[in-house]
């Protein structure tokens, strides 16, 4: 059965270093989005893309984070410099593009640690 | 701004015990409603997603329900198992393009 796949699993980084997190949405789906989930807390809508532009950004998704589809296959999260509240794990999940109301499936996630 | 509210935040119950598990939601002008269960650190795995025109969706021993009027909808466990124990997340897509998600049910079945 097709899924969303990410990597990497765990990433550790100091506080300023830029981090790029990685996806691979389903093949034939659409739209692709990167939620956040800080440990303990609600899981969090970051931004939502579709035809190559961002559809919808949260508040969170400031000008530290920007998203990417650099190829046919890849849907990437990039934080320019990251700070100690970064810390989470993130999620990136992919929806066909079968009107408004599809299901959203979401990768296994990459825990971001920020020291 | 809307707001998804699941309660309880955790429930314990006996092997082969059927549960009802709640959210509710304060704006009714939902797309749909999707259920996800996730296990202790790891991705969510979506359950049942059902359609704002439809009551109903079953998948198995799950069962969930959609009420827009009253801002609710329930996910029914029937029989439950020890293997069901996760974290019960609904989440409403109020917009097409984002999912507002509640703070979940924590279940733990009893062998």
């Amino acid at each position: 059965e097709p899924e969303v796949t990410q990597t990497p699993s765990h990433q550790v980084t100091q506080m300023g270093q830029e981090v790029i997190l990685r996806c691979v949405p389903i093949s034939n789906h659409l739209y692709f989005y990167w939620y956040r989930q800080i440990l303990g807390q609600k899981v969090e809508f970051l931004v939502s893309f579709y035809n190559n532009e961002i559809s919808e950004k949260s508040e969170i998704f400031d000008d530290q984070f920007s998203v990417e589809r650099p190829d046919g296959s890849n849907f990437t999260l990039k934080i320019r410099s990251t700070k100690l509240e970064d810390s989470a794990m993130y999620f990136c999940a992919s929806r066909a593009g079968t009107g408004v109301s599809g299901e959203q499936y979401f990768g296994p996630g990459t825990r971001l640690t920020v020291t | 701004k809307q707001e998804v509210t699941q309660i309880p935040a955790a429930l314990s119950v006996p092997e082969g015990e059927n549960l009802v598990l709640n959210c509710s939601f304060t704006d009714s002008a939902i797309y749909n409603l999707q259920w996800f269960r996730q296990d202790p650190g790891k991705g969510l795995t979506s359950l049942l997603l059902i359609q704002s025109s439809q009551r109903e969706q079953t998948s198995g021993r799950l069962n969930a329900s959609l009420d827009k009027s009253s801002g609710r909808s329930t996910l029914y466990i029937a029989a439950s198992q020890p293997g069901d124990s996760a974290t019960y997340l609904c989440a409403d897509g109020m917009s097409a393009r984002q999912l507002t998600f509640g703070s979940g049910t924590q279940l733990t079945v009893l062998p």
